[in-house]
């Protein structure tokens, strides 16, 4: 089957770095996507990874690795702002979307 | 602003009634796309439509229909609810087809099914 697997929830600390990791299990391969959520509001685009590596924007970096399934958003200088639920999809070789449950960011004074 | 607008933000409605809906996007974005979102579990794709004139079935179509009559509509309708169709509901929109580009999502309506 197809799934996407990321935490639940996570808490950090304002200023401070945290990495959320995803792994993915997709009939092939066409790339990763990350959104951010805030609560009661619309998923947003965050960052798009298809070849193996960092790519970076800002205070947020997205990572992938192609051969482990596995990519992770990196997030620096967290402000209070940050607080939102991630959510990673995969795109498979249909070009459907497989979407994760979404990781609770909880970020603390 | 230019985006996409949902309506109604949040409904209830009783068993067996007929809801629709809407969706209209400004971007002149080829994709369009219905999602649900319930507690714990990921998005899943309920419709999408292409282009103008094609509509196609996603992970959950039962109990939902659409139509794509120009670039800008695409509703979404509840031909008779029910409980389980409680959830929030997100249209989206991308200039690619398929799910392959950026999403742009609406606010959401929340509906509730009693």
């Amino acid at each position: 089957g197809q799934n996407i697997d990321q935490p639940t929830e996570m808490t950090a600390t304002e200023g401070a770095i945290v990495q959320i990791n995803c792994t993915y299990q997709t009939s092939g391969f066409n790339g990763l996507f990350w959104y951010q959520q805030h609560a009661g509001e619309a998923p947003t685009f965050l960052s798009y990874n298809v070849l193996d590596g960092l790519e970076e924007k800002g205070r947020f970096s997205s990572f992938l690795s192609r051969s482990k399934g596995y990519s992770y958003l990196l997030l620096k200088e967290l402000q209070m702002k940050d607080s939102a639920s991630y959510l990673c999809a995969a795109l498979n070789s249909n070009y459907q979307l497989i979407w994760g449950a979404g990781t609770k960011l909880i970020i603390k004074p | 602003i230019a985006g996409i607008t949902q309506a109604p933000t949040s409904q209830i409605l009783a068993a067996g009634r007929r809801m629709t809906l809407r969706c209209t996007q400004d971007m002149r974005h080829n994709a369009m796309y219905w999602y649900r979102q319930d507690l714990g579990l990921g998005l899943r794709l309920i419709h999408y439509s292409n282009t103008a004139g094609t509509t196609g079935k996603g992970e959950v179509p039962d109990g939902y229909s659409v139509s794509r009559a120009n670039t800008d509509d695409f509703p979404l309708t509840l031909a008779s609810a029910v409980p389980s169709q409680t959830s929030v509901y997100f249209c989206a929109s991308s200039l690619l087809a398929g799910e392959a580009g950026e999403l742009f999502f609406g606010e959401g309506s929340r509906l509730t099914v009693l």
